[in-house]
């Protein structure tokens, strides 16, 4: 089963406007990552966050993890029409460290 | 250039036959994995495997077999026993393995498209 449950599923914004995902899961975890996916490509990392970690930033990146709500978000800020992609958050679950689960991605849509 | 290749890009498959799908990658990497996706879902985990001649079932292995014979190599065997095998396969890798170091974040190939005529 999935372990990541991202939120909303898809999502459409005018460029210039930020963009914020979410992630839910279920179990403890070792860290959680981030992906993008353009249409028919491969995944591409983005960002990972470790389990005591609150924040982290990368660029226009965002992420935030509360681990005592199993939860995550991904904010994209001054998005731009490239950013168009699925995005995914992945769990690496403590003790399981080689193994990641992915979730089921937000589908964002950057309209210039 | 380091990276992970994946062919052929698109296969087609009649029914009752085995295909492999390769996958190759030159980032000296202990760990590969294939995962399947299926049309607006997240990725399903079918075999991983941490060192050469080692691997492991994933959440969806059924139907499906891998080797390991080399470091740079993880074939994946689509069998006649995977009912439903349209889907897309990606191919990823991590530096980590048995060994444990660094983070797991994955590499992933371009993809393989499989569809059954």
């Amino acid at each position: 089963s999935q372990q990541g449950e991202e939120d909303p599923q898809a999502l459409s914004i005018q460029e210039g406007e930020n963009a914020t995902m979410n992630c839910s899961y279920k179990t403890s975890i070792n860290n959680l990552q981030w992906y993008r996916q353009n249409s028919g490509r491969g995944l591409v990392h983005l960002i990972l966050i470790r389990s005591n970690e609150r924040e982290k930033h990368s660029g226009r990146l965002r992420v935030t993890l509360d681990t005592s709500k199993k939860s995550s978000s991904l904010l994209i800020t001054a998005s731009r029409a490239a950013d168009t992609a699925s995005y995914f958050c992945a769990t690496a679950p403590s003790g399981g460290y080689q193994k990641v689960t992915f979730g089921t991605g937000t589908k964002l849509q950057v309209i210039p | 250039d380091g990276g992970i290749t994946q062919s052929p890009k698109y296969l087609f498959r009649k029914e009752g036959q085995n295909v492999t799908l390769s996958c190759e990658q030159n980032l000296n990497h202990d760990a590969m994995y294939w995962y399947r996706q299926d049309p607006g879902q997240g990725l399903r985990l079918i075999y991983y495997s941490q060192i050469v001649n080692d691997f492991q079932k994933g959440d969806i292995a059924e139907g499906y077999s891998v080797s390991r014979e080399k470091k740079e190599s993880f074939p994946l065997t689509v069998t006649s026993a995977q009912k439903n095998p349209t889907a897309f396969y990606l191919c990823a890798s991590n530096p980590g393995g048995t060994s444990g170091r660094g983070d797991n974040e994955q590499f992933f190939g371009p993809g393989t498209r499989l569809t059954v005529l």
